[in-house]
């Protein structure tokens, strides 16, 4: 299974900035997914982005506030835009439904 | 509306001493159950994917059962090095038609020596 390289590992941002996270795989994958994992609560997808269209976002997550690049097969970064403590956070990649997952962000805003 | 609920939230047991977790879902059409592991600081680890009931799986220690309505992972004999978050995820449809994956909050298991 491909493997997928997730950074930053961890940041600790100002409120009002942004915040983008990457995702590398090692190999070409046609379908990323975004996870949010708040604290104490279930892994939730924001979006799935497919290369060369537009991402899908799921109910409550907006573009504006998570936008998504996926320029190729293997790359693809998500923004926290406009950052709240409440985006405080881990955020995770994975591709093809979710076999292999990055290793995660852990954001927090103060 | 899909849904995921694991029990117990936390479970602690002594080194050796095998127990059960629970996941029971709804779902519009079960095209598949996910089982992950997930450590402090790390992503979830695919463990197993189950497609119908009555189906098992088994991977060292750990078996994952399926019924219509919930899943089982038992852990027979277990060691302090499989202290972890076991997750688990049912396949499901997003608005968009696509698959997506809807997940439990979690049993965190504490292992004993």
């Amino acid at each position: 299974s491909a493997v997928i390289s997730q950074k930053p590992s961890r940041d600790i941002c100002q409120r009002g900035t942004s915040l983008t996270i990457q995702c590398q795989v090692d190999s070409q994958v046609t379908m990323m997914f975004w996870y949010r994992q708040q604290p104490g609560q279930s892994l939730t997808l924001i979006a799935t982005a497919n290369q060369g269209s537009e991402a899908t976002y799921e109910s409550g997550f907006v573009i504006d506030k998570f936008p998504i690049s996926r320029p190729n097969l293997t790359f693809s970064t998500l923004t926290v835009s406009n950052m709240s403590p409440e985006d405080s956070s881990i955020y995770l990649c994975t591709h093809s439904l979710g076999y292999t997952f990055g290793s995660g962000t852990r954001l927090t805003v103060v | 509306e899909d849904q995921v609920t694991q029990s117990p939230e936390a479970l602690r047991l002594q080194e050796g001493e095998s127990s059960s977790l629970n996941c029971s879902y709804t779902v519009s059409g079960l095209r598949g159950l996910f089982w992950y592991r997930q450590d402090p600081g790390k992503g979830p680890e695919f463990l197993f994917t189950l497609y119908s009931a009555g189906e098992e799986k088994e991977k060292e220690r750990l078996k994952a059962t399926l019924t219509k309505k919930e899943s089982f992972l038992h852990i027979t004999a277990p060691k302090p090095e499989d202290s972890a978050t076991y997750l688990c995820a049912v396949q499901a449809r997003s608005v968009w038609g696509a698959q997506k994956l809807v997940f439990g909050q979690g049993t965190r298991l504490t292992i004993n020596p």
